[in-house]
């Protein structure tokens, strides 16, 4: 069955320090892979795509077939990245995209 | 540009009582459209999607319905609520083969 895991429901790091934001999936076929964030008071909206291999806001992720994942890294956090963060798994089905989303792991930047 | 809306913004509703919340877009047609709740220490779940009027998908069983009356509007309905209905409920849609889901502002539902 096709699975989005995201291990840690809350990730705690200061200014400055790196971030992971880590994320496993389970699906057979070939995976299309999304970070979307979730600001406070605002909508959620798309971080970035794996196929992109784009940066964003200083954030990477690399999807790493092998090890099933696609964590969320960036080098230096900001307390503007505060956030809740959701992995999502794209998948063709039935005649549509559909996305499975994994439970989210809620960052906050300590000043 | 595309926008979508969800009415109501929160909703209060005694156990028993009947729910409609709706999603329409604008600035697109022939969408795609997704139903999720986003519940506490469960993250984002898919209820329903539909790939056109009338064509819903159902992902769990339990006690809400969708409709899609018309191309640019979804409703989520329930006869009777039960207590394990509150939540905060999600519309999504997306232009049918291209990358990204759009979110709504979403609807805090809360059963008493």
């Amino acid at each position: 069955a096709q699975r989005v895991t995201q291990p840690e429901k809350l990730l705690s790091v200061f200014k400055g320090a790196p971030v992971e934001l880590k994320c496993n999936y389970s699906y057979s076929g070939s995976p299309e892979l999304f970070w979307y964030v979730q600001y406070s008071r605002q909508r959620l909206q798309l971080l970035l795509r794996h196929i992109s291999r784009e940066s964003i806001k200083g954030f990477t992720a690399d999807l790493n077939k092998g090890e099933t994942s696609f964590h969320l890294k960036k080098p230096f956090a900001q307390e503007e990245d505060s956030a809740m963060y959701y992995c999502a798994l794209r998948l063709w089905t039935s005649g549509t995209y559909k996305y499975i989303f994994g439970t989210g792991t809620r960052l906050k930047v300590l000043a | 540009s595309q926008t979508i809306h969800q009415w109501p913004a929160t909703l209060v509703q005694p156990v028993g009582s009947p729910l409609s919340l709706e999603c329409t877009v604008e600035g697109t047609s022939n969408p795609n459209l997704y139903w999720y709740r986003q519940a506490a220490g469960r993250g984002l779940q898919l209820l329903f999607y539909s790939v056109g009027i009338g064509q819903i998908s159902s992902e769990v069983p339990q006690n809400l319905s969708a409709s899609r009356p018309q191309d640019r509007q979804f409703i989520l309905s329930s006869k009777k609520l039960l207590l394990s209905d509150s939540g905060f409920y999600l519309c999504a849609w997306s232009p049918g083969q291209l990358y990204e889901q759009y979110f709504g502002p979403g609807t805090r539902l809360t059963v008493t």
